[in-house]
């Protein structure tokens, strides 16, 4: 069975650029999550969607991120402008549906940003 | 608000050389917690999942225990593979943001 399938794996670009990351989750999961991680941190949660809808985005900087799921399956996250200290991994998550309860959180290998 | 905190930061062991890693939360009413795995350059890799006090649960040479304050990862007789970054968290209690909290790891390097 495939993982969370994610890229670039890695991507380097000056500020005030803008960037997309993309996702795609494990088939059947209807629950998808983005994270940010720094060095040294554990991840922190930008964003998590029930099939199209974003359920809990209190933590994404909607200033200069943005998010969307179309048809309930892959997923891309912008940012523009970047800034230096957006500098981190991106990180893209998957779970069966949370509506019974919590379910493990299967990971993709991420997105290392860095921004010059 | 939730919190959880791991101790050590770092580990080094021999191999051989059993140890534990701890992981203490604040938060009402939890509804889970969550041990991963996490090597350098890739994502956090599911290990177990501990819902209640008193429940353990083991996959080779580790073992999670679980009480209503904190969470052990018991490491018995590590070889270097098992180095790696080692991540616990929880979902929001009750009333609290509604956002998965995780600590900010245990580095465990073991030498051969």
């Amino acid at each position: 069975e495939a993982g969370v399938v994610q890229s670039p794996r890695y991507k380097i670009i000056e500020k005030k650029q803008p960037v997309a990351f993309w996702c795609n989750p494990i088939s059947g999961h209807n629950t998808l999550y983005w994270y940010l991680q720094n060095l040294g941190q554990g991840p922190e949660l930008l964003i998590r969607y029930e099939n199209e809808e974003a359920v809990d985005d209190s933590q994404l900087p909607k200033d200069r991120f943005s998010a969307e799921r179309l048809k309930g399956v892959d997923s891309t996250l912008k940012i523009q402008p970047a800034e230096l200290g957006d500098s981190a991994v991106y990180l893209c998550a998957s779970s069966l549906s949370e509506t019974s309860g919590y379910n493990e959180q299967f990971f993709g290998p991420g997105t290392r940003l860095t921004v010059l | 608000e939730d919190q959880v905190t791991q101790s050590p930061e770092a580990l080094r062991l021999q191999e051989g050389e059993s140890s534990s890693l701890n992981c203490s939360y604040t938060v009402s009413g939890l509804r889970g917690l969550f041990w991963y795995r996490q090597d350098p350059g890739k994502g956090p890799e599911f290990l177990f999942t501990l819902y209640s006090a008193g429940e353990e649960k083991e996959k080779e040479r580790l073992k999670a225990t679980l009480t209503k304050k904190e969470s052990f990862l018991h490491i018995t007789a590590p070889k270097p593979e098992d180095s790696a970054t080692y991540l616990c968290a929880v979902p929001p209690g009750e009333g609290g943001s509604e956002k998965l909290v995780f600590g900010k790891g245990t580095k465990l390097t073991v030498n051969p």
